[in-house]
């Protein structure tokens, strides 16, 4: 496809329960990003992956969001033992270089945790 | 203090309006400054980029940067319906340690009516 594809649009779940996100960037794109927009928040940055090198994990909230990206190109974001605080849409993004200034950012996974 | 404070709105002005969305922010090390779109259930869309200071006009949209007073602006004029939406503005930059983590502010509501 043309753009960041991200899957589910929607995910609905239970406390306590673990969740995957998947984000397929845009081919090509060597850096991709996970941000999560809270409600009345702005985007915050959650993870960092650039080609082969060590991702950043600077942003993960707590040791119970994990990434991965698989042959430099898709993307999971793990979420286990989910609380109700993280109940937020996530958002990838993709871009062609190694800073920030113009990413191309999927639609988003809308979580709700119950 | 946050680092980039965006009034949220939201604003709603007549089909026509010279719009002017700001932000400020505190960290002197941010020299790229963007603009992001977002619509409804969509993720955001760059529409402007800068570094450092001065103006930048793309159509209908100019975006300007005063580093001097930690101040950017977006103005849109001839603004139409399909401009409504939610404008983020993100800044990074060299000194902040990783130069692909955007810092976002909350966003301004935008509503356009005709």
């Amino acid at each position: 496809g043309a753009g960041v594809s991200q899957s589910p649009s929607n995910k609905v779940t239970e406390k306590g329960k673990d969740v995957e996100l998947r984000c397929d960037p845009i081919s090509g794109h060597t850096a991709l990003y996970w941000y999560r927009q809270s409600l009345g928040q702005g985007l915050e940055f959650l993870i960092y992956f650039q080609g082969n090198s060590a991702p950043d994990k600077s942003g993960l909230p707590s040791d119970r969001f994990s990434a991965e990206r698989t042959g430099g190109s898709v993307s999971t974001l793990t979420i286990q033992r989910t609380q109700q605080e993280d109940s937020a849409v996530y958002l990838c993004a993709s871009s062609l270089g190694h800073s920030g200034e113009k990413l191309f950012f999927g639609s988003g996974t809308q979580l709700s945790v119950l | 203090q946050k680092e980039v404070e965006q009034d949220p709105g939201p604003l709603s002005v007549p089909e026509g309006a010279i719009v002017s969305l700001n932000c400020t922010y505190s960290n002197s090390a941010f020299q790229y400054f963007m603009w992001y779109r977002q619509y409804s259930r969509k993720g955001p869309e760059l529409l402007m980029y800068t570094y450092s200071s001065g103006n930048k006009e793309d159509g209908r949209f100019t975006a300007q940067v005063d580093k001097s007073s930690k101040y950017i602006s977006l103005f849109i004029r001839d603004s139409q319906p399909s401009d409504s939406a939610t404008y983020l503005c993100a800044m990074t930059g060299l000194g902040v340690g990783s130069n692909y983590k955007l810092t976002f502010g909350k966003g301004t509501l935008l509503t356009v009516n005709p």
